[in-house]
């Protein structure tokens, strides 16, 4: 298995609170992305990473923002919760993007109340 | 705007037969496809890649096509197990472009 962890793998937060989920990997791999999945919509790409400090916004990024200081970590923050960001969240990550495989993280389940 | 639609929500074959799955788009040109399956709980994990000069892609088990013209790849999974029952995503992509993934199909292999 590709070393990418996600972290917390579970978490319970109040509408209008921050929070930051973590993605790590052990690959050097250079793209690192952020999806949400819902039943019904799949999974959609909030935003994404090309680089050190080099990042791009997904289909769905209103509410999200993102920063990768270092090639391993790549941080997603909800600045302000919402009921409707209630979702689990995926990290992947992959070689040169675009043709190249991608490797999913276990996933955060994140739950607004 | 793009369209990627995985035939039905949730299929059931028989353990031993042939599944078939199907992706079709509209309003796109992919490069390339991929396919991935996910089990409950747990995130996608990558099949196989197949590239628009590519008619077809095997590995293992399963086989892939991709007709450009009709603008639908379809995903063969042969002697099917049990074991293979789990959700399967295609996800087409663009040079320059990130991969958009499809909703998704659910497997289900009754012994």
């Amino acid at each position: 298995d590709a070393g990418i962890t996600q972290s917390p793998r579970h978490k319970v937060t109040e509408t209008g609170t921050p929070v930051t989920l973590r993605c790590h990997q052990t690959e050097n791999h250079r793209y690192m992305y952020w999806y949400r999945q819902d039943p019904g919509h799949g999974l959609r790409l909030i935003h994404y990473s090309y680089g050190v400090k080099d990042t791009d916004k997904g289909e769905v990024s209103d509410g999200y923002s993102v920063s990768r200081s270092k090639t391993e970590d790549f941080l997603l923050t909800l600045e302000s919760a919402t009921s409707s960001q209630t979702s689990v969240y995926f990290c992947a990550i992959s070689e040169r993007g675009q043709d190249t495989e991608a490797f999913f993280g276990q996933g955060t389940r994140l739950t607004v109340v | 705007s793009q369209k990627i639609e995985q035939n039905s929500e949730a299929l059931n074959i028989q353990e031993g037969k042939t599944a078939t799955l199907t992706c079709n788009y509209t309003n796109y040109s992919p490069a390339y496809l991929q396919w991935y399956r996910q089990d409950p709980g747990r995130g996608p994990v990558f099949l196989l890649l197949i590239r628009e000069n590519e008619k077809e892609k095997r590995k293992e088990r399963l086989k892939v096509t991709f007709d450009t013209t009709l603008k639908q790849s379809l995903f063969h999974i042969t002697a099917s197990q049990p074991a293979d029952s789990a959700t399967y995503l295609c996800a087409l992509g663009n040079y320059g472009q990130n991969f958009v993934f499809g909703p998704g199909t659910r497997l289900s292999v009754l012994p």
